[in-house]
């Protein structure tokens, strides 16, 4: 089936624009995160969603940085007043639901480069 | 929160050797432990995962073995090709509704020399 999608696939901005990155999770998977891969380096979680519960905001590095996710399935992250050290490829991932009530694995999708100047 | 440590950062191995890659752990809650390996440009994708009720799970010529006790997991692969050399990262979850979120380890490229 369809896998994680994002849009745009590459983002190039001006220093203070405000920036939408989207994310579409496989359908019926339940929660979503996203993470962010600076140059070189690892993953940084940022936010995740579950279900209808509040989300987890823990891993935004500022208040420039917020998410939404409306339906229960699409998720706009949203970037204000960018400034450089924003750049980096931010990842999307999505994870289903076990009977158990437990969730493990997530997908991810192929991410958005976004390079402000 | 959760702090996880992977060695070597880069690791070059001959074809038809074995690589192994290890990490750490220090929140004793992580109860969920994926691999995943992520190529130039694409996005990581997910190759093995154990949870912490076993001490080991095999697939083809991927391995992962978990120490609890000593809060360290490592992957192993064995017979190794061209084809594996990409970026490796470990993480570590609790696997549960509260704070779900993994936390990878710094990565590991991996060359694998023809």
């Amino acid at each position: 089936g369809a896998g994680v999608s994002q849009s745009p696939s590459n983002k190039v901005t001006e220093k203070g624009k405000d920036v939408e990155l989207r994310c579409d999770p496989i359908s019926g998977h339940t929660a979503l995160y996203w993470y962010r891969q600076s140059l070189g380096q690892g993953l940084e979680f940022l936010i995740y969603f579950q279900g209808n519960s509040a989300p987890d905001k823990s891993g935004l590095p500022s208040d420039r940085f917020s998410a939404e996710r409306t339906g229960g399935s699409v998720s706009t992250l949203t970037i204000q007043r960018t400034q450089q050290e924003d750049s980096a490829v931010y990842l999307c991932a999505s994870s289903p639901r076990r009977q158990t009530g437990l969730i493990y694995e997530q997908y991810f999708g192929p991410g958005t480069r976004l390079t402000v100047t | 929160g959760e702090n996880v440590e992977q060695h070597p950062s880069t690791l070059s191995v001959q074809e038809g050797d074995s690589a192994v890659i290890k990490c750490t752990y220090s929140d004793s809650a992580s109860n969920y432990f994926p691999w995943y390996k992520q190529e130039l440009g694409k996005r990581p994708q997910l190759i093995i995962d154990i949870r912490s009720n076993v001490g080991e799970k095999k697939d083809q010529r991927i391995a992962v073995t978990l120490n609890k006790t000593a809060k360290h997991f490592s992957l192993h692969i064995t017979e190794t090709q061209p084809e594996d050399s990409a970026v490796y990262f470990c993480a570590a979850s609790m696997g549960n509704n509260a704070g779900n979120m993994l936390t990878f380890g710094g990565g590991t490229r991996l060359m694998v020399k023809p």
